[in-house]
């Protein structure tokens, strides 16, 4: 099994408040990605990192934000969360070229 | 850029029948085409794989077909279990030096009835 972890699991939180979302790999992976994941199931890759200090928007338009310090760390940040922001979360991670390692995933409910 | 259709949407066989996913891609450079299964409460796991220089790739009761020509690939299932009902995504990449960035197809529920 893969060692990537997300937390929280789940979050239930109100309008306007910032919120942080956790990822973290150890295995040493210098790619890592976000994704939203809608209720039909459909994947949107938000965000990737091709390593330390790289970021980039992906396909999909997210107010969010990300940072890249350390290499095991992929942490997502919402600054005033709305309903619109509800979803799942996935982070992801790869070596050049290969398979794409998920997380559990992060269900996030903005009130 | 890529764009990756998937179908059915959903998918019910009864056990032991097979289960037939079929996916086309739109950039003939891709050379990549990872299939997922979700499993609910959980992320994606790769359950098989297929690049451009093979037509077939099996691994026990899973087999993946690429047509490069036709650009579509398709995921085979047989002697379905309860075990397998899921969702499943294909996947296309260019996987070129810049990494392996996955351009999914957008699912298929499948179910199986015991």
């Amino acid at each position: 099994e893969a060692d990537i972890y997300q937390t929280p699991r789940y979050l239930v939180i109100g309008t306007g408040k910032k919120i942080t979302l956790e990822c973290s790999q150890t295995m040493g992976h210098d790619k890592m990605y976000w994704y939203q994941q809608d209720p039909g199931m459909e994947l949107h890759l938000i965000h990737y990192s091709y390593g330390v200090n790289s970021t980039e928007k992906g396909d999909l338009s997210s107010e969010s934000t990300v940072s890249r310090i350390r290499t095991e760390h992929f942490p997502l940040t919402l600054e005033s969360a709305r309903p619109s922001h509800t979803s799942q979360y996935l982070c992801a991670s790869s070596e050049w070229r290969e398979e794409q390692f998920f997380g559990p995933g992060t269900r996030l409910t903005v009130l | 850029g890529e764009n990756v259709e998937q179908h059915p949407s959903t998918l019910s066989v009864q056990e032991g029948d097979s289960a037939v996913i079929k996916c086309t891609y739109s950039d003939s450079a891709s050379n990549y085409f990872p299939w997922y299964k979700q499993e609910l409460g959980k992320g994606p796991q790769l359950i098989i794989d297929i690049r451009s220089n093979v037509g077939e790739k099996k691994d026990q009761r899973i087999a993946v077909t690429l047509n490069k020509t036709a650009k579509h690939f398709s995921l085979h299932i047989t002697e379905t279990q309860p075990e397998d009902s899921a969702v499943y995504f294909c996947a296309a990449s260019i996987g070129s030096n810049a990494g392996n960035m996955l351009t999914f197809g957008g699912g298929t529920r499948l179910m199986v009835k015991p």
